[in-house]
């Protein structure tokens, strides 16, 4: 069983461009985290989401930010007009439908230029 | 969301012991304890969780007080793969949602 899958695991995008980022959970997960780590910090939720559905996305920019899961393929975190304060490692993680403990992915690292 | 508090950094010389500590004095009757650890450059990688008994398994123990409002992560004969940041979680079972603090770093001397 393959863990969490993210990718790519390094992005480099001008300022205004698009950053698509991916996440495929493991088997038989149906709900998708997604977390923004700066530099030196702790990491910071953003979204909460279970298939077709958004949960709680209380942690997202109220502007360019957008998450989806799809009934079929992966979960994607898009970015729109990046600016180089969007410059992070976001991480995604999975969890069963009654499960306790969530798994991480190894990452996308965003930067910016 | 309940808080924790946690000492910013540790150091333990390799194959002995380390006891890492935890306060959530806030702590509510639905909140398990959970330990995540990040190593340099990877996402956070689940340790350990309890309820209210202490909990083994082959990466640590989780020793909990009596009034839940403090726990300790054991880890017990430390190596140089085991230098990481360690956070303490607080997670309501009905809320799915992880409040990552600024973590424990531990730094394991050879």
């Amino acid at each position: 069983n393959a863990g969490v899958m993210q990718n790519p695991r390094h992005l480099v995008r001008r300022r205004g461009q698009e950053a698509r980022l991916r996440c495929s959970p493991m088997k038989g997960h149906s709900h998708v985290y997604w977390y923004r780590q700066l530099p030196e910090e702790g990491l910071k939720f953003m979204v909460y989401l279970q298939k077709e559905n958004i949960i709680d996305e209380s942690g997202m920019p109220k502007e360019r930010f957008s998450a989806e899961f799809p009934k079929e393929g992966p979960s994607i975190l898009r970015i729109q007009q990046v600016v180089r304060g969007d410059s992070a490692a976001y991480f995604c993680a999975s969890s069963p439908p009654h499960g306790s403990e969530a798994f991480f992915g190894q990452g996308t690292r965003l930067t910016v230029v | 969301d309940a808080k924790t508090t946690q000492p910013n950094s540790m150091e333990s010389n390799e194959e002995e012991p380390v006891h890492l500590p935890c306060n959530h004095s806030t702590i509510s009757g639905t909140d398990y304890i959970h330990w995540y650890r990040q190593l340099p450059s990877q996402g956070p990688e689940y340790v350990i969780h309890g309820l209210t008994s202490n909990v083994n398994n082959r990466m640590a123990s989780l020793a909990i007080a009596e009034d839940r409002k403090s726990s300790t992560l054991i880890l017990h004969r430390a190596t140089l793969r085991d230098a990481a940041v360690y956070y303490c979680i607080l997670r309501d079972v009905g809320t799915y949602k992880y409040i990552f603090g600024t973590g424990t770093r531990l730094k394991v001397l050879a």
